[in-house]
């Protein structure tokens, strides 16, 4: 149980473009959704945090205006990344939790962007 | 605010040794500790956690105690695998919101 998918797994874009990643939950309902970007050989960096029906909560030093999170329902996030350049090239992964006593969060398996 | 410290890696052991992966935490709550693993090409998954002192996590061999009195959860196996090469993130969860660790690449010889 508790699986979380996003697709693509993978996409490569031209810079200016827009691109938008898909996070399920398939066999639950997720409270919450989290959007981490991970950069080579490094730690994730939570980029935000949304609640079905409501706005994301970005972390400092996120646009919200670039990467546009939206989450419809409490099986389904996305995160769309506007006029993207080389430098949004990166690994992003998203998390649901179900809001159980320890908050535990499930992982998709990232969507690798790259930006020419 | 929230923290995590690991160890840096990376670590190369051969088939069946001990592992050892220090972890420290810094929190202003009483957090939920967690390791992740990341193996090759494929997300995070959950290999064990902690809710509260004295829990022990475990998980595929692995083990993990939640220390107050040292702000600690080490992650050690007694006997690795080939099978266990992958990347080790500690993480502490307060109130939903994770923190990780740097993360540490464990790499296991045959």
């Amino acid at each position: 149980g508790a699986v979380v998918s996003q697709h693509p797994s993978r996409v490569i874009c031209k810079s200016g473009t827009s691109v938008k990643i898909e996070c399920r939950s398939l066999d639950f309902q997720a409270t919450t959704m989290f959007w981490y970007r991970q950069f080579p050989k490094q730690s994730l960096m939570l980029m935000a945090t949304s609640n079905e029906g409501s706005k994301a909560t970005y972390e400092q030093g996120v646009e919200k205006d670039k990467f546009l999170i939206n989450h419809a329902s409490l099986t389904l996030s996305t995160l769309t990344v506007t006029s993207a350049h080389p430098e949004d090239s990166s690994f992003y992964i998203c998390s649901a939790s179900i809001q159980t006593s320890d908050y535990e969060q499930y992982f998709g398996p990232g969507t690798r962007l790259t930006v020419t | 605010g929230n923290s995590v410290t690991q160890m840096e890696g990376p670590v190369t052991l051969s088939e069946e040794a001990f592992l050892t992966i220090n972890c420290t935490y810094t929190a202003t709550g009483y957090p939920s500790l967690f390791w992740y693993v990341q193996y090759p090409g494929e997300g995070l998954q959950l290999l064990l956690k902690a809710t509260k002192a004295d829990d022990k996590g475990s998980n595929k061999g692995f083990e993990a105690t939640y220390r107050k009195e040292t702000t600690s959860f080490h992650l050690e196996k007694g006997s690795v695998q080939v099978s266990d090469s992958a990347v080790y993130f500690c993480a502490l969860s307060d109130f939903g919101k994770l923190s990780f660790g740097a993360g540490t690449t464990v790499t296991v010889r045959a």
